[in-house]
């Protein structure tokens, strides 16, 4: 199957510091790429869809100018996560879909990271 | 916002018994899908049903679909300690490009 991969796995930064978190889709063209954060023991909340040369739309509730996502590529998209706070810590996962409507995503690892 | 709500949010079971597990969703939907997570790893896809179908298998997996009730079901037969994992199911919200995912149950299979 397709393979989404996602870096870094995991990072700990001191507050006030970027993070960028990349996903590459490694054999397959991903048309959407779909940010998700996830804390413990919760579902997924979807925080931005990003199509590739758009701009991402993001979901009501999440800043755009602290989480930062280009999709420049059909293969690759990046979240950045600016001026980190401990409130940020959580567990961010990309997944990707190719040109056909509501097919199935394929997932990055996820990055898991912890604001000091 | 979630769309889905799944229960139990818990099941734990031992190794053979069959494991199910229940979604519901709350607009119309094009498909629903589900998916695995082991702990702190990505999601892998299991299985996608379309809203004009009721029945799907794969493997040791069946899912079914009401559109009327707007409900999945998830079964696991004979369930494997291989098949502790949190499973989620997720809808397209009536076709709009994203997909929201339910609240999830976590399965634990003992030896």
């Amino acid at each position: 199957g397709a393979v989404v991969s996602q870096h870094p796995s995991w990072v700990i930064c001191k507050s006030g510091t970027s993070v960028k978190i990349e996903c590459r889709s490694l054999d397959f063209q991903a048309t959407t790429m779909f940010w998700y954060r996830q804390f413990p023991k919760q579902s997924l909340m979807l925080m931005a869809t990003s199509n590739e040369g758009s701009k991402a739309t993001y979901e009501q509730g999440v800043e755009k100018d602290k989480f930062l996502i280009n999709h420049a590529s059909l293969t690759l998209s990046t979240l950045t996560v600016t001026s980190a706070h401990p409130e940020d810590s959580s567990f961010y996962i990309c997944s990707g879909r190719g040109r056909a409507l509501n097919e199935k995503l394929f997932f990055g690892s996820g990055t898991q990271l912890s604001v000091l | 916002s979630q769309q889905g709500e799944e229960d139990p949010q818990a099941l734990s079971i031992q190794e053979g018994e069959n494991a199910t597990m229940n979604c519901s969703y709350k607009t119309s939907i094009n498909n629903l899908q589900w998916y695995r997570q082991n702990s702190g790893r990505g999601l892998v896809h299991l299985i996608l049903i379309r809203s004009n179908e009721r029945e799907k298998h794969s493997g040791r997996l069946r899912v079914t679909l009401d559109t009327s009730k707007k409900s999945s079901s998830l079964l696991i037969t004979a369930s494997r300690a291989a098949d502790t994992a949190s499973y989620f199911c997720a809808t397209d919200a009536g076709g709009y490009n994203k997909l929201i995912f339910g609240a999830g149950t976590r399965l634990a299979v003992h030896p």
